[in-house]
């Protein structure tokens, strides 16, 4: 079965200290990996989609990567308006399967 | 404000009635996608439309059924409603440009069941 596991479940970090969280995944015909971050009560906020292994993108303060098995979010220097919760999907045979999510919290 | 709208913004109803949600796409895009968000279950996806066809199907009730119109607007049909289908429900947009696809989230229907 289709699964995706996001570690760790909360990250507490000072401003300015980089960190990454992890997206690993288990699926049958990979089409798309996206990654969101959410804000209590707000739907969902799109930030990166990734296709193939070793791809990357980046936007900000933020940095996806993908491999065959996992997928990572660097955060570089946070603020605390980068606190929020950070969700992954992945997309399978047009299904789409989301991790639990990492909450994150950027002290000042 | 990402461009979705979603109506209602909360609704509250009891259980064995019938509700329906709507969702209005951006401007342009053909494909909605409607998810369910629980605090135990977190984000299921529910079903995927594209320019008024379905096209995938999640871990949809079927008590639940969706619709796309002509206008693109889609409609999310809850029935026989029980207090576990209390949720965050959202729909979202979706476009593929050239960096891929962008999924964009309406601010979400909360659906109290009592």
């Amino acid at each position: 079965e289709d699964q995706v596991t996001q570690s760790p479940e909360a990250l507490r970090l000072q401003e300015g200290e980089s960190s990454s969280l992890n997206c690993s995944y288990t699926v049958s015909g990979l089409r798309g990996l996206f990654w969101y971050r959410q804000d209590p009560g707000k739907g969902p906020e799109f930030l990166f989609t990734l296709y193939s292994a070793g791809e990357e993108k980046e936007k900000e303060r933020l940095k996806a990567t993908l491999t065959k098995k996992e997928s990572f979010l660097h955060i570089t220097a946070p603020k605390p308006e980068d606190s929020a919760t950070y969700l992954c999907a992945v997309q399978a045979s047009g299904d789409m399967r989301f991790g639990a999510g990492t909450r994150l919290t950027v002290k000042p | 404000d990402s461009g979705v709208t979603q109506t209602p913004k909360h609704l509250i109803t009891a259980t064995g009635q019938r509700v329906t949600l709507r969702c209005s796409p951006r401007s342009g895009d053909l494909s909605v996608y409607w998810y369910q968000q629980s605090l135990d279950q977190g984000l299921q996806f529910l079903i995927h439309y594209y320019n008024g066809e379905e096209r995938a199907k999640g871990n949809i009730l079927e008590r639940f059924s969706a619709q796309q119109f002509p206008d693109l607007h889609s409609e999310l049909n809850l029935s026989s409603l029980e207090l576990g289908d209390s949720a965050l429900y959202f729909c979202a947009s979706s476009v593929v440009g050239e960096s891929g696809e962008t999924q964009y989230f309406g601010p979400g229907t909360r659906l109290l069941v009592l």
